[in-house]
């Protein structure tokens, strides 16, 4: 049972495009999202989160959207670089669960200079 | 500042051996400790997390254990590894007194290879 589902693996994108990676989840308790961003043989570095209490965080080229009622959050990257070419997670907390994360899959953004 | 340390970065290990994973956290007192894996074209799954010394709760059964022998230290290991125990172990923690306004942080993670 995949609580928090990335259905695209991989996405390819220009140059200075945006980049819209997607995110959609089944549990009605998760009340905090958040974004990662893993290069190969490291751990996720921390991009931005979201409270469920929001619909919309922003930080720089990152912003992240939640549609509670569609269960669905993305992340957009505006302009994309090629430095951002990583795997991205995406990650929810259930409320009161002393901060176990549930991943989804991840999605393998490649940025073509 | 915090930091947090994991070794060894890699590890090849055969069937049946043991394992043992060690992570240390710096900067902090009575954080939340977590385990993670990464196994091949999967996500990261929650394995086992502690709130406190000896206190660990266990996700998934499986051939590991974790142990938490003091405040900063969160260990992970196996009796016999199986080849499935192949993946990327990352080890995170959390500021209890910030668990609802800061994110995890993570660890650079172990990667085993079990043949």
């Amino acid at each position: 049972d995949q609580q928090v589902k990335q259905n695209s693996p991989s996405l390819s994108v220009q140059e200075g495009r945006i980049s819209i990676l997607n995110c959609d989840y089944t549990n009605s308790m998760f009340d905090y999202f958040l974004w990662y961003k893993k290069y190969p043989a490291e751990g996720p570095t921390f991009l931005i989160s979201i409270s469920s209490i929001k619909d919309k965080n922003e930080d720089g080229r990152f912003t992240v959207f939640l549609n509670k009622s569609a269960k669905h959050l993305s992340l957009h990257i505006v302009p994309s670089q090629p430095g951002d070419s990583a795997v991205y997670f995406c990650a929810a907390r259930e409320r009161g669960s002393n901060y176990k994360l549930t991943f989804g899959k991840g999605t393998l953004l490649t940025v073509n200079p | 500042s915090q930091t947090i340390h994991q070794w060894p970065a890699t590890l090849v290990q055969p069937v049946g051996s043991p394992l043992s994973l060690e992570c240390t956290v710096e900067g902090t007192s009575n954080p939340n400790l977590y385990w993670y894996r990464q196994a091949a074209g999967r996500g990261l799954q929650l394995l086992f997390y502690s709130v406190g010394i000896g206190q660990i709760s266990s996700e998934v059964p499986q051939n590991l254990s974790a142990s938490r022998p003091q405040d900063r230290q969160f260990i992970l290991s196996s009796k016999k590894l199986l080849l499935s125990d192949s993946g990327f172990y990352l080890c995170a923690w959390t500021d209890r007194g910030r668990l609802y306004t800061s994110p995890l942080p993570f660890g650079n993670g172990t990667r085993l290879t079990v043949t």
